[in-house]
């Protein structure tokens, strides 16, 4: 069946780096755009960034812009999300999403959490 | 960039009663508009996609409705299963930007 699976979670200070990954199975990777989403405890969702199923294009939402990267690997079958100069407020649970015509979120991962604090 | 206000922010009702969920956006959203369904501790799920489409394994009860500013989530009839929190989901044109309601909490009253 479809299912995406993130790893890389985990505690950093403020200032720190971390790489999140998610894996997918159970359709064709290399043919659908990728999306991570978070949420930060007791929140709402925000998007944080697409990249288009060949790599070239890629968008993210102003509050990680020329701080996180997302990358993929299409022979792997992975979207990762390079995320650097960690600030208190990226704080919540990434989830990793497959793209809808670039119009909706569909599938989701079970998301993996990130905390940044002193 | 297109701001998403749902309401209510809480809805209080009853298995089997109708429940009507509001999403307006603070312009005129020219891409379609999507509802997630998340329960405590999951991850958000799709419900309906281009406005009126229910997506994979949603039950009927389920619709979607709306254009330009107002758009709407229908559960006719509430089941026990149906209480969690709903967001809605719109992409702005160029560059593709994405931004989500604030939600609504459909409890159990």
């Amino acid at each position: 069946q479809v299912q995406l699976v993130e790893s890389g979670g985990g505690a950093v200070q403020p200032g720190g780096s971390l790489r999140l990954s998610c894996a997918a199975s159970g359709f064709v990777f290399s043919n659908y755009g990728m999306h991570w989403v978070r949420q930060a405890p007791g929140k709402g969702l925000e998007w944080v960034a697409f990249i288009r199923s060949d790599e070239n294009d890629k968008y993210y939402a102003d509050s990680v812009k020329g701080r996180f990267t997302i990358s993929r690997d299409n022979s792997n079958n992975t979207v990762f999300l390079e995320m650097k100069t960690l600030k208190t407020e990226d704080t919540g649970v990434y989830f990793c999403a497959g793209d809808g015509f670039e119009d909706w979120f569909d599938p989701w991962g079970q998301g993996t959490l990130v905390s940044v604090s002193s | 960039e297109i701001v998403l206000t749902q309401s209510p922010a809480i809805l209080s009702l009853s298995p089997g009663e109708r429940a009507t969920l509001s999403c307006r956006a603070s312009q005129s959203v020219s891409s379609y508009l999507a509802w997630y369904q998340q329960k405590p501790g999951q991850a958000p799920r799709l419900l309906i996609y281009a406005t009126s489409n229910r997506a994979t394994g949603i039950p009927a009860r389920f619709s979607g409705s709306g254009s330009g500013t107002d758009f709407t989530l229908t559960i006719s009839s509430l089941e026990p299963d149906d209480f969690a929190l709903y967001y809605c989901q719109q992409r702005t044109s160029w560059p593709p930007v994405y931004s989500f309601g604030q939600g609504t909490k459909l409890e159990m009253k």
